[in-house]
C-alpha cells in the first residue's frame, strides 16, 4: 500500500515555463513533506520541505504548496531551466524527529530548451 | 561529491550468492540508513543504524542484515539472492539533532546490484 503516491511518471516542460510536480498522500500522521532532485548517477538530494502547520514554502524557484484536506501537496518550479531536468521524488515524514521518510515513486521532469 | 561514499559503485553476481555493500557516513555523522530502490519502485526504507546500534527497521528482508562499526562505516549483508533483489541500494547519513524527518538527509550515488 503505496502511502505517498506520485502518479505522473514522466513530464516535459517548455524552458521558461512552470513546472508543477504533484504528490499524494494517505496517512494523517505525516507531519513533514520534503522534495527530493535525483541526476542520473547520483544520489537523491534535499530540494525543499514544508511543514504540515504551513500551506506554503518559497526557495528561490521552488514553490511547495500543500493541502491537508485533499492530502495533496505540489512541487511549483518558476521558471522552467534545463538543469532542472531530473527525477523529482516527494516523501513524507511522521515528525521532524522522525528519521524514516516514505518516498513515493519519482517524476521524471524534461525541461525542453 | 555529498560527503557520504558507497562502494562498490555497480555488482553483479549470481542468484544465491552472498554480498556486501559498504557506506561511509559525512563527517560527523552518527546516524546511518539504508534504502532500495528496485525498478520502477520509489525507495524503501530497510534500516537505520545510530551510533552502531539498530535503530528503526523497515521493509527489510530475513536474508539482509547491517551493521554499523564503531568508526561508524556501515555494511549491507545480502545473502540468497534472489533476482528480485536487483535494485540500487542506497545509503544517506544524518547528524544527531539534524531533525532529518523535517531536512531530510545525504544520500551516497548508490550502489546498482544485479542479479543474474
Amino acid at each position: 500500500d503505496q502511502q505517498v503516491k506520485q502518479n505522473s511518471p514522466s513530464l516535459s516542460v517548455q524552458e521558461g515555463r512552470i513546472s508543477i510536480l504533484n504528490c499524494d498522500y494517505t496517512n494523517s500522521m505525516f507531519d513533514y513533506f520534503l522534495w527530493y532532485k535525483k541526476y542520473p548517477a547520483e544520489g537523491p538530494t534535499f530540494l525543499i520541505s514544508i511543514s504540515s502547520i504551513k500551506d506554503k514554502n518559497e526557495d528561490g524557484r521552488f514553490t511547495v504548496f500543500l493541502n491537508k484536506s485533499a492530502k495533496h501537496l505540489s512541487l511549483h518550479i518558476v521558471p522552467s531551466q534545463p538543469g532542472d531536468s531530473a527525477v523529482y521524488f516527494c516523501a513524507a515524514s511522521e515528525g521532524a524527529g522522525s528519521y524514516q521518510l516514505t518516498f513515493g515513486k519519482g517524476t521524471k521532469l524534461s525541461v525542453i530548451p | 561529491d555529498s560527503g557520504v561514499t558507497q562502494t562498490p559503485k555497480h555488482l553483479i553476481t549470481a542468484t544465491g550468492q552472498r554480498v556486501t555493500l559498504r557506506c561511509s557516513p559525512r563527517s560527523g555523522d552518527l546516524s546511518v540508513y539504508w534504502y532500495q530502490q528496485s525498478l520502477d519502485q520509489g525507495l524503501q526504507f530497510l534500516i537505520q543504524y545510530y551510533n552502531g546500534e539498530e535503530r528503526a527497521k523497515g521493509n527489510i528482508l530475513e536474508r539482509f542484515s547491517a551493521q554499523q562499526f564503531p568508526d561508524l562505516h556501515s555494511e549491507l549483508n545480502l545473502s540468497s539472492l534472489e533476482l528480485g533483489d536487483s535494485a540500487l541500494y542506497f545509503c544517506a547519513s544524518s547528524a544527531e539533532f539534524s531533525r532529518a524527518g523535517a531536512y531530510g538527509y545525504t544520500f551516497g550515488s548508490g550502489t546498482r546490484l544485479t542479479v543474474v
